[in-house]
Protein backbone atom coordinates (compact mmCIF):
# COMPACT_ATOMS: atom_id res chain seq x y z
CA UNK A 1 0.00 0.00 0.00
CA UNK A 2 1.78 3.30 -1.19
CA UNK A 3 -1.24 5.30 0.64
CA UNK A 4 -0.84 7.93 3.45
CA UNK A 5 -0.94 5.63 6.34
CA UNK A 6 -1.83 7.09 10.45
CA UNK A 7 -1.36 4.79 13.88
CA UNK A 8 -3.26 4.43 15.28
CA UNK A 9 -6.65 4.34 14.00
CA UNK A 10 -8.12 4.40 17.11
CA UNK A 11 -7.30 5.86 20.77
CA UNK A 12 -9.28 6.28 23.88
CA UNK A 13 -7.72 8.22 26.71
CA UNK A 14 -8.89 10.11 29.77
CA UNK A 15 -8.52 13.62 30.52
CA UNK A 16 -5.65 14.94 31.12
CA UNK A 17 -3.02 12.41 29.43
CA UNK A 18 -0.81 13.01 26.82
CA UNK A 19 -1.72 10.88 23.46
CA UNK A 20 1.03 10.76 20.13
CA UNK A 21 -0.31 10.46 16.77
CA UNK A 22 1.90 9.27 13.78
CA UNK A 23 1.49 9.91 10.12
CA UNK A 24 3.73 8.17 7.10
CA UNK A 25 2.88 9.70 4.29
CA UNK A 26 3.23 8.84 0.90
CA UNK A 27 7.22 8.06 0.28
CA UNK A 28 8.03 11.10 -2.39
CA UNK A 29 5.42 13.85 -0.77
CA UNK A 30 7.55 16.56 0.65
CA UNK A 31 4.33 18.73 2.10
CA UNK A 32 2.37 16.84 4.89
CA UNK A 33 -0.61 18.81 6.69
CA UNK A 34 -2.40 17.68 9.74
CA UNK A 35 -6.46 18.49 10.33
CA UNK A 36 -8.86 18.24 12.54
CA UNK A 37 -12.63 16.95 12.04
CA UNK A 38 -15.23 16.67 14.39
CA UNK A 39 -18.85 15.06 13.72
CA UNK A 40 -20.50 16.78 11.27
CA UNK A 41 -18.00 19.43 9.84
CA UNK A 42 -15.61 19.43 7.51
CA UNK A 43 -11.75 19.01 8.22
CA UNK A 44 -9.89 21.72 9.98
CA UNK A 45 -6.80 22.90 9.41
CA UNK A 46 -4.34 22.94 12.55
CA UNK A 47 -0.54 22.63 10.90
CA UNK A 48 1.79 22.11 7.82
CA UNK A 49 4.98 20.94 6.74
CA UNK A 50 7.63 21.01 3.87
CA UNK A 51 9.80 18.37 4.60
CA UNK A 52 11.33 19.10 8.03
CA UNK A 53 10.04 22.81 8.39
CA UNK A 54 6.65 23.75 9.63
CA UNK A 55 5.44 26.17 8.14
CA UNK A 56 2.40 27.18 9.26
CA UNK A 57 0.13 26.84 12.48
CA UNK A 58 -3.23 27.43 12.79
CA UNK A 59 -4.40 30.22 15.22
CA UNK A 60 -6.73 28.02 17.02
CA UNK A 61 -4.11 25.01 17.31
CA UNK A 62 -3.62 25.35 21.56
CA UNK A 63 -0.23 25.17 22.57
CA UNK A 64 -1.23 21.70 24.11
CA UNK A 65 -0.53 20.28 20.52
CA UNK A 66 2.52 20.43 18.61
CA UNK A 67 3.86 18.44 15.71
CA UNK A 68 7.35 17.51 14.22
CA UNK A 69 8.48 16.11 11.25
CA UNK A 70 12.27 15.49 12.09
CA UNK A 71 13.51 13.71 9.15
CA UNK A 72 11.10 15.02 6.47
CA UNK A 73 9.89 11.92 6.34
CA UNK A 74 6.96 10.35 8.95
CA UNK A 75 5.40 13.01 11.52
CA UNK A 76 3.42 12.43 14.84
CA UNK A 77 1.29 15.11 16.50
CA UNK A 78 1.20 15.01 20.25
CA UNK A 79 -1.26 16.39 22.54
CA UNK A 80 -0.77 16.63 26.07
CA UNK A 81 -3.42 17.30 29.04
CA UNK A 82 -6.14 15.85 26.84
CA UNK A 83 -9.42 17.62 27.11
CA UNK A 84 -12.84 16.60 26.14
CA UNK A 85 -13.05 18.96 23.39
CA UNK A 86 -10.28 17.17 21.58
CA UNK A 87 -12.55 14.49 21.04
CA UNK A 88 -11.97 14.36 17.04
CA UNK A 89 -10.68 12.30 13.56
CA UNK A 90 -7.19 13.56 13.00
CA UNK A 91 -6.46 13.22 9.43
CA UNK A 92 -2.92 13.62 7.89
CA UNK A 93 -2.42 14.35 4.05
CA UNK A 94 0.77 14.58 2.34
CA UNK A 95 1.34 16.37 -1.51
CA UNK A 96 4.35 16.84 -3.64
CA UNK A 97 5.38 20.31 -4.78
CA UNK A 98 5.92 23.93 -2.77
CA UNK A 99 2.26 25.07 -4.00
CA UNK A 100 -0.48 24.62 -1.63
CA UNK A 101 -2.92 23.99 -4.84
CA UNK A 102 -1.74 20.49 -5.38
CA UNK A 103 -4.02 17.61 -4.75
CA UNK A 104 -3.60 16.54 -1.18
CA UNK A 105 -3.88 12.49 -0.11
CA UNK A 106 -5.69 11.94 2.65
CA UNK A 107 -4.86 9.15 5.13
CA UNK A 108 -7.88 7.01 7.20
CA UNK A 109 -7.57 9.53 10.24
CA UNK A 110 -7.32 8.28 13.91
CA UNK A 111 -10.45 8.79 15.68
CA UNK A 112 -9.18 10.05 19.23
CA UNK A 113 -12.08 9.81 22.53
CA UNK A 114 -11.41 11.44 25.42
CA UNK A 115 -13.06 10.34 28.62
CA UNK B 1 -10.93 35.40 5.53
CA UNK B 2 -12.27 32.85 3.26
CA UNK B 3 -14.69 30.71 3.73
CA UNK B 4 -16.98 27.77 2.07
CA UNK B 5 -20.74 27.02 2.78
CA UNK B 6 -22.32 23.95 1.31
CA UNK B 7 -25.96 25.20 2.23
CA UNK B 8 -27.52 21.36 2.07
CA UNK B 9 -26.36 19.22 5.21
CA UNK B 10 -28.03 15.93 3.93
CA UNK B 11 -29.75 15.10 0.82
CA UNK B 12 -31.31 12.25 -0.10
CA UNK B 13 -31.81 10.73 -3.58
CA UNK B 14 -32.92 7.46 -5.61
CA UNK B 15 -30.53 5.64 -7.05
CA UNK B 16 -30.39 6.36 -10.94
CA UNK B 17 -31.62 10.26 -10.05
CA UNK B 18 -29.25 12.71 -10.97
CA UNK B 19 -27.78 15.22 -8.22
CA UNK B 20 -26.18 18.41 -7.32
CA UNK B 21 -24.34 19.85 -4.62
CA UNK B 22 -23.85 23.19 -3.69
CA UNK B 23 -20.88 24.85 -2.70
CA UNK B 24 -20.27 29.00 -2.50
CA UNK B 25 -17.21 30.23 -1.14
CA UNK B 26 -16.08 33.67 -0.20
CA UNK B 27 -12.92 34.86 -1.12
CA UNK B 28 -10.51 38.09 -2.53
CA UNK B 29 -9.72 36.17 -5.43
CA UNK B 30 -11.15 33.43 -7.70
CA UNK B 31 -9.41 30.36 -5.64
CA UNK B 32 -8.27 26.70 -6.36
CA UNK B 33 -11.27 24.82 -5.39
CA UNK B 34 -11.62 20.98 -4.85
CA UNK B 35 -14.20 18.39 -4.07
CA UNK B 36 -13.49 16.10 -2.21
CA UNK B 37 -15.73 12.75 -0.99
CA UNK B 38 -15.06 10.77 2.08
CA UNK B 39 -16.83 7.40 2.69
CA UNK B 40 -17.20 5.59 6.22
CA UNK B 41 -14.03 4.22 7.39
CA UNK B 42 -11.99 5.94 4.33
CA UNK B 43 -10.02 8.95 4.13
CA UNK B 44 -10.83 11.75 1.57
CA UNK B 45 -10.65 10.84 -1.81
CA UNK B 46 -10.20 13.91 -4.67
CA UNK B 47 -13.37 13.53 -7.59
CA UNK B 48 -11.76 16.82 -9.14
CA UNK B 49 -10.13 20.46 -8.97
CA UNK B 50 -10.46 23.64 -10.84
CA UNK B 51 -7.62 25.80 -11.31
CA UNK B 52 -8.48 27.88 -14.52
CA UNK B 53 -9.80 27.85 -17.47
CA UNK B 54 -12.94 25.90 -18.96
CA UNK B 55 -15.39 26.01 -16.24
CA UNK B 56 -17.19 22.86 -16.66
CA UNK B 57 -14.42 20.18 -14.98
CA UNK B 58 -14.82 16.23 -15.22
CA UNK B 59 -13.85 14.27 -12.68
CA UNK B 60 -13.84 10.50 -11.56
CA UNK B 61 -16.56 8.38 -10.88
CA UNK B 62 -18.75 10.63 -13.31
CA UNK B 63 -18.92 13.15 -11.37
CA UNK B 64 -18.61 16.97 -12.80
CA UNK B 65 -18.56 20.25 -11.55
CA UNK B 66 -19.27 23.72 -13.01
CA UNK B 67 -17.57 27.16 -11.43
CA UNK B 68 -19.61 29.98 -11.53
CA UNK B 69 -17.68 33.24 -10.89
CA UNK B 70 -20.32 35.59 -10.92
CA UNK B 71 -22.58 33.53 -8.03
CA UNK B 72 -18.75 32.33 -6.58
CA UNK B 73 -20.16 29.09 -6.97
CA UNK B 74 -18.42 25.65 -7.48
CA UNK B 75 -21.26 22.75 -7.56
CA UNK B 76 -20.94 19.19 -8.33
CA UNK B 77 -22.87 17.33 -10.43
CA UNK B 78 -23.90 13.83 -11.16
CA UNK B 79 -26.18 12.53 -14.00
CA UNK B 80 -27.16 9.32 -12.25
CA UNK B 81 -26.54 8.28 -8.91
CA UNK B 82 -25.58 4.68 -8.35
CA UNK B 83 -25.53 3.15 -4.12
CA UNK B 84 -21.64 3.39 -3.91
CA UNK B 85 -22.42 7.47 -3.91
CA UNK B 86 -24.05 7.37 -0.81
CA UNK B 87 -20.71 9.48 1.34
CA UNK B 88 -20.08 12.76 2.68
CA UNK B 89 -19.09 15.43 -0.17
CA UNK B 90 -16.67 18.28 0.98
CA UNK B 91 -15.68 20.82 -1.37
CA UNK B 92 -12.57 22.91 -0.16
CA UNK B 93 -10.37 26.23 -1.59
CA UNK B 94 -7.06 27.05 -1.72
CA UNK B 95 -5.41 30.26 -2.51
CA UNK B 96 -4.69 31.04 -6.20
CA UNK B 97 -0.74 31.60 -6.62
CA UNK B 98 0.68 30.53 -2.80
CA UNK B 99 -1.65 33.07 -1.25
CA UNK B 100 -2.94 30.80 1.83
CA UNK B 101 -1.38 27.83 2.12
CA UNK B 102 -3.93 25.67 3.33
CA UNK B 103 -6.98 24.17 2.29
CA UNK B 104 -10.51 25.44 3.95
CA UNK B 105 -13.09 22.70 3.97
CA UNK B 106 -16.92 23.75 3.59
CA UNK B 107 -18.63 21.48 6.26
CA UNK B 108 -20.16 18.73 3.85
CA UNK B 109 -23.30 17.43 2.40
CA UNK B 110 -24.18 13.83 3.44
CA UNK B 111 -25.80 12.18 0.72
CA UNK B 112 -27.83 9.00 0.73
CA UNK B 113 -29.31 6.78 -1.87
CA UNK B 114 -32.26 5.47 -1.94
CA UNK B 115 -32.76 1.61 -3.80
Amino acid sequence: DTGVSQDPRHKITKRGQNVTFRCDPISEHNRLYWYRQTLGQGPEFLTYFQNEAQLEKSRLLSDRFSAERPKGSFSTLEIQRTEQGDSAMYLCASSLGTSGNNEQFFGPGTRLTVL
Amino acid sequence: AQSVTQPDIHITVSEGASLELRCNYSYGATPYLFWYVQSPGQGLQLLLKYFSGDTLVQGIKGFEAEFKRSQSSFNLRKPSVHWSDAAEYFCAVVGPNNYGQNFVFGPGTRLSVLP
